[in-house]
């Protein structure tokens, strides 16, 4: 079946921009995580959603980030005014409602995203 | 607070020798512990998984892991590298909480 689809796949913007990007996680995965992949680097937790839960944002690195869901489905990351330091890939990943924290992550491709 | 170590940035091996990418983990409680690899301009994809169990894991693409609680590590093994296995490697560790910690990745080049 489908597999976690994110866009765009590449975007580039300046500085002082806001930019939005979008997460569709595999259907009827209840759990949607967004990460980010600076070069180089290793994952840095941002946000998680888990159904109709209150998301954990304690890995947004700033008030600039912003991040909703729709019910169990489409999510998109906002970052305001966006800064050359916030250059990286954003990966989007889900997990099936069954098997709690035994599950592993399924991952999108990722969004590459440059603030000139 | 848990972490994860990949003290190695790069791995070379000959193609058909056997592989080994190490990760050290330090977490408070049960560790769950996973291996994931990412291909050039793709997400990261699953290979393995520890929860409970056998201490060995077989996973995707003939990878297997050890983990070991008294070394507190979960080393990346293959028995025989192809070329088409050279990519980057990341480790991670979740505890009773849902977020997964990476390491800083582990890059793997196979030579022919």
């Amino acid at each position: 079946g489908a597999g976690v689809s994110q866009s765009p796949s590449n975007k580039v913007t300046e500085k002082g921009k806001d930019v939005e990007l979008r997460c569709d996680p595999i259907s009827g995965h209840t759990a949607l995580y967004w990460y980010r992949q600076r070069l180089g680097q290793g994952l840095e937790f941002l946000i998680y959603f888990q159904g109709n839960s209150a998301p954990d944002k304690s890995g947004l690195p700033s008030d600039r980030f912003s991040a909703e869901r729709t019910g169990e489905s489409v999510s998109t990351l906002t970052i305001q005014r966006t800064q050359q330091e916030d250059s990286a890939v954003y990966l989007c990943a889900s997990t099936p409602p069954s098997g709690g924290s035994y599950n592993e992550q399924f991952f999108g491709p990722g969004t590459r995203l440059t603030v000139l | 607070a848990q972490s994860v170590a990949q003290p190695e940035d790069q791995v070379n091996v000959a193609e058909g020798n056997p592989l080994t990418v190490k990760c050290t983990y330090s977490v408070s409680g049960n560790p769950y512990l996973f291996w994931y690899v990412q291909y050039p301009n793709r997400g990261l994809q699953f290979l393995l998984k520890y929860i409970t169990g056998d201490n060995l894991v077989k996973g995707s693409y003939g990878f297997e892991a050890e983990f070991n609680k008294s070394q507190t590590s979960f080393h990346l093994k293959k028995p025989s590298a192809l070329v088409s296995d050279s990519a980057l490697y990341f480790c991670a560790v979740r505890d009773s909480s849902y977020k997964l910690i990476f390491g800083s990745g582990t890059r793997l080049l196979v030579r022919p």
